[in-house]
């Protein structure tokens, strides 16, 4: 069994540029979030989705943010335009389509913008 | 809007010590979820213990406790007999009824001496 997988582990990019994040979730799992923890601070949640349905979106999910989860199963984080302030680890957690499950987090991306 | 607070930003005890992190939170739910979690240096979030509020029984996982205070709205998580692998930053974290998103605190970096 593989848990919650994110890649990639590491961007470094420059201001401007887009880039995309992909996050693999637990198999049966319907639910999928994506969260942003910059250093020192606990997370902060960005948006979540129940198979291919975007859900809620959190008011940090600008309009230069944008999730997708396609076919229910893997979900991408892009981030268009990037600024210094998107330096952050941006983190995909899954959970099961029951009331209130726990939610299993992958290792994260870390992104830095140059 | 519901906020968790963590006010121990570091701990540190010997091994085999017993220590417990603390954990406070506003919300006019009646009915909510709440869960420590770990997060050893430059590994993933692992949960560790979760609590739901209309449950009087304090959740126990092994050498991990809770101190649920409802009315205080208070959620202390003990470690008993610490070890080593202990040592990690312990995040606190809300759910209410009726999302699905997760709200945390800063965190508590534990340090475990041997």
């Amino acid at each position: 069994d593989t848990g919650v997988s994110q890649n990639p582990r590491h961007k470094i990019t420059k201001r401007g540029q887009n880039v995309t994040f992909r996050c693999d979730p637990i198999s049966e799992h319907n639910r999928l979030y994506w969260y942003r923890q910059t250093l020192g601070q606990g997370p902060e949640f960005l948006t979540y989705f129940q198979n291919e349905a975007q859900l809620e979106k959190s008011r940090l999910l600008s309009d230069r943010f944008s999730a997708e989860r396609p076919k229910g199963s893997f979900s991408t984080l892009e981030i268009q335009r990037t600024e210094q302030g998107d330096s952050a680890m941006y983190l995909c957690a899954s959970s099961l389509e029951l009331a209130k499950e726990t939610q299993y987090f992958g290792p994260g991306t870390r992104l830095l913008v140059l | 809007a519901q906020t968790v607070t963590q006010s121990q930003p570091e701990m540190s005890v010997q091994e085999a010590e017993t220590v417990t992190l603390s954990c406070t939170y506003d919300t006019s739910e009646n009915n909510y979820y709440l869960f420590w979690y770990k997060q050893p240096p430059s590994r993933q979030m692992i949960l560790v213990i979760r609590q739901e509020a209309y449950k009087q029984q304090n959740a126990t996982e092994n050498r991990f406790s809770v101190n649920f205070q409802k009315a205080a709205k208070s959620f202390s998580l003990k470690i008993s007999d610490s070890q080593l692998g202990d040592t990690a930053m312990y995040f606190c974290a809300f759910m209410g009824d009726s999302n699905y998103q997760l709200i945390w605190g800063a965190g508590t970096k534990l340090i475990i001496k041997p």
